[in-house]
């Protein structure tokens, strides 16, 4: 079964740093770009950060850049999310999620349950 | 950044109505649009992919049309399990990848 399961979540205090795990199964890791996506309590979905498929390449959204580093190792097929000098805005559900690429969707074709992330004093 | 805007924010239908939402981008975005359904406390799915192809799984009811700047998503006789929340989403020029503000979907 094609599947992402994301861990690593919890509560935070402004100003702390959270690492995000995202493990993927059943499919070859490594053809494929991982996202990060996350959704504030009761918001829509807000795209975070990218990385391509060999890890070289990554990109932010303007509102983490600087904060947040995007990393996966290929040999543990598993993406992370470092989250450094987190704020009360941060707050969201994170889910990672693979674009599908190979396939010429171009889209978010499989996505993680998600991870609760909350920060507060 | 291209911008992405749904109509309505949310919509009231019964069992059996078709139904269609809209998606406007701020400039062309080709065919590089995505349909995301999201059910409450569960992850997005992906529904319909380049403006019009049908995620394999998902009913025939959905369809997806559009180009440009102006898209759609129809469904055409709505079942109890397709209240949700409904999300376009640009895959044209990213970074970043954005997003509808989305759509809500109740039993009226």
């Amino acid at each position: 079964e094609v599947q992402l399961v994301e861990s690593g979540g919890g509560l935070i205090e402004p100003g702390g740093s959270l690492r995000l795990s995202c493990a993927a199964s059943g499919f070859t890791f490594s053809n494929y770009w991982m996202h990060w996506v996350r959704q504030a309590p009761g918001k829509g979905l807000v795209w975070v950060s990218a990385i391509t498929r060999d890890g070289i390449t990554t990109r932010y959204a303007d509102s983490v850049k600087g904060r947040f580093t995007i990393s996966r190792d290929n040999a543990k097929n598993t993406v992370y999310l470092q989250m450094n000098s987190l704020r009360a805005e941060d707050t969201a559900v994170y889910y990672c999620a693979r674009v599908d690429n190979p396939g010429g969707k171009d889209a978010f074709d499989i996505w993680g349950q998600g991870t609760m992330v909350t920060v507060s004093s | 950044d291209i911008q992405m805007t749904q109509s309505p924010s949310s919509l009231s239908a019964s069992v059996g109505d078709r139904v269609t939402i809209t998606c406007r981008a701020s400039q062309t975005i080709s065919s590089h649009l995505n349909w995301y359904q999201q059910k409450p406390g569960k992850a997005p799915t992906l529904l319909i992919y380049l403006a019009s192809s049908l995620e394999r799984g998902v009913p025939s009811r959905f369809s997806g049309s559009g180009s440009g700047t102006d898209f759609s998503l129809t469904i055409s006789s709505l079942q109890p399990e397709d209240f949700a929340t409904y999300y376009c989403q640009q895959s044209y020029s990213t970074p970043p990848d954005t997003f509808g503000q989305g759509t809500k979907l109740e039993i009226k």
